[in-house]
């Protein structure tokens, strides 16, 4: 068990709609990362937060958005779903905004869009 | 071309068995990580790098940054190791995300 945690672990949605995928990181870590893991795709980095803050964006579309929140939880929020963003949804953790990181992951979100 | 490569892509051994799987990169990076997925698919780290070896059980991880190469050892393998073993790079650029490989998926017959 890393300490990450995310909700819910399983998500089963239709084109078009919007869900909100959830991230509660480590006690003490400052920094969450969102990454997209689909068969064909392998693991992408989507967007960073530390403290609140956004820190670095990655493949993350337009439909997406992210927020970190005072008690340091973050919420990943995919709208206008398409069948291609069925995928693993991972968060990670950090304690730190730096480059030398050790990041924990939570178990993952598994998007189906039907 | 990737900026994280790993070999081999799938890969069976039979229990036992030494196995070693290989990641090189083409970007400056500041630490490289070794991550297992389970079938389940939850991500754990196994090892963060900078340099040299290390070793965890029958888990050994070394890296060259010279020639921009690691690799992942496991030795007496067991069917328990059978997992997705993923490289990725800490860029030193400055960002903090990672790079991941493609990974490389174990199987280990008993």
């Amino acid at each position: 068990d890393s300490g990450v945690t995310q909700t819910p672990k399983h998500l089963i949605t239709a084109t078009g709609q919007r869900v909100t995928l959830r991230c509660s990181p480590r006690s003490g870590d400052l920094s969450v990362y969102w990454y997209q893991q689909s068969l064909d795709q392998g693991l992408q980095f989507l967007i960073q937060y530390y403290n609140g803050e956004e820190r670095a964006k990655g493949n993350i579309l337009e439909r997406f958005s992210a927020q970190q929140f005072p008690d340091l939880h973050s919420e990943l929020n995919l709208s206008s779903l398409e069948l291609g963003d069925s995928a693993l949804y991972f968060c990670a953790s950090s304690p730190r905004d730096r480059a030398y990181n050790e990041q924990f992951f939570g178990p993952g979100t598994r998007l189906t869009v039907l | 071309k990737n900026e994280v490569e790993q070999s081999p892509q799938n890969l069976t051994a039979q229990e036992g068995e030494f196995i070693t799987i290989n990641c090189s990169y083409s970007v400056g990076i500041s630490a490289l990580h070794w991550l297992q997925q389970h079938p389940g698919g939850g991500i754990v780290s196994l090892f963060m790098l900078s340099s040299g070896k290390k070793k965890h059980g029958r888990l050994i991880a070394t890296i060259n940054i010279q020639e921009k190469h690691s690799s992942l050892h496991i030795t007496a393998s067991h069917p328990r190791d059978s997992a997705v073993y993923i490289c990725a790079v800490s860029p030193g650029s400055g960002t903090y995300k990672y790079i991941f490989g493609t990974g490389t998926r174990l199987k280990v017959l008993a």
